[in-house]
């Protein structure tokens, strides 16, 4: 499996933008590049995924870069309840296949108040 | 999205007793369920992948005569701890794929399940 490289933590400030980055130097042509969440003491939730152009929904934007090696999650602007792990996990995608979601550390993101 | 729900959300019990845990897909039919361990401050482990009616497949380390898992039914799959130990408390999470008929699917986690084994 392509591995991902994230810090192990940030801080941000409440109302201020966060830009999570995420290396992955060995990322394949077909490898999707998703981002999860982890509150505490809750089950892994899903944000956002994208394979090539930079995507946006209700919750974050990634942004890829062009060569694919490392994108980064930004949350536009961080509440208090955005403080979690954040998982940035790659995962091919076949048709007709899956690959189960590997964890690796994540980035404990702590947002101050 | 879809939702997985897990039950029970904490439970406490003797060492040598065996534990139930539920996972659920409440509104999608899940053909796999994935099965989760997080000790403190430690990411995901992935235990165990499990397919509707077939038997489940382990990650290397996992003992699947002590991790029972079963997935009879498109919705519902148990993770049995049996004969818990304290070393098993932990925090159990299940997934499940939400399969759709579609060339990407999505992997949707539960709530979680805090075993504490006294």
């Amino acid at each position: 499996d392509a591995k991902t490289t994230q810090p192990n933590s940030m801080e941000s400030n409440e109302e201020e933008p966060v830009h999570l980055p995420c290396n992955h130097s060995t990322i394949s042509g077909t490898d999707y590049i998703h981002w999860y969440r982890q509150l505490p003491s809750q089950g892994p939730e899903y944000v956002i995924h994208g394979l090539t152009s930079n995507v946006n929904n209700r919750m974050a934007s990634l942004a890829i870069a062009e060569d694919r090696k490392s994108s980064t999650l930004i949350l536009h602007r961080a509440t208090l309840r955005d403080a979690a792990v954040y998982y940035c996990i790659l995962r091919d995608v076949n048709p007709g296949g899956y690959q189960k979601v590997t964890f690796g550390i994540g980035t404990k993101l702590q947002v101050i108040p | 999205g879809a939702v997985v729900s897990q039950h029970p959300s904490r439970v406490i019990c003797k060492s040598g007793t065996s534990v139930k845990i539920e996972c659920r897909s409440l509104d999608f039919q899940a053909t796999t369920m994935f099965w989760y361990r997080q000790f403190p401050k430690q990411s995901l482990m992935l235990m165990a992948t499990s397919n509707e009616g077939s038997k489940a497949t382990y990650e290397q380390g996992v003992e699947k005569d002590k991790f029972l898992i079963n997935h009879a039914s498109l919705t519902l799959s148990t993770l049995t701890v049996t004969s818990a130990h304290p070393e098993d408390s932990s925090f159990y999470i299940c997934s499940a794929r939400d399969w759709g008929g579609r060339s990407y699917n999505e992997q949707f986690f539960g709530p979680g399940t805090r075993l504490t084994v006294l």
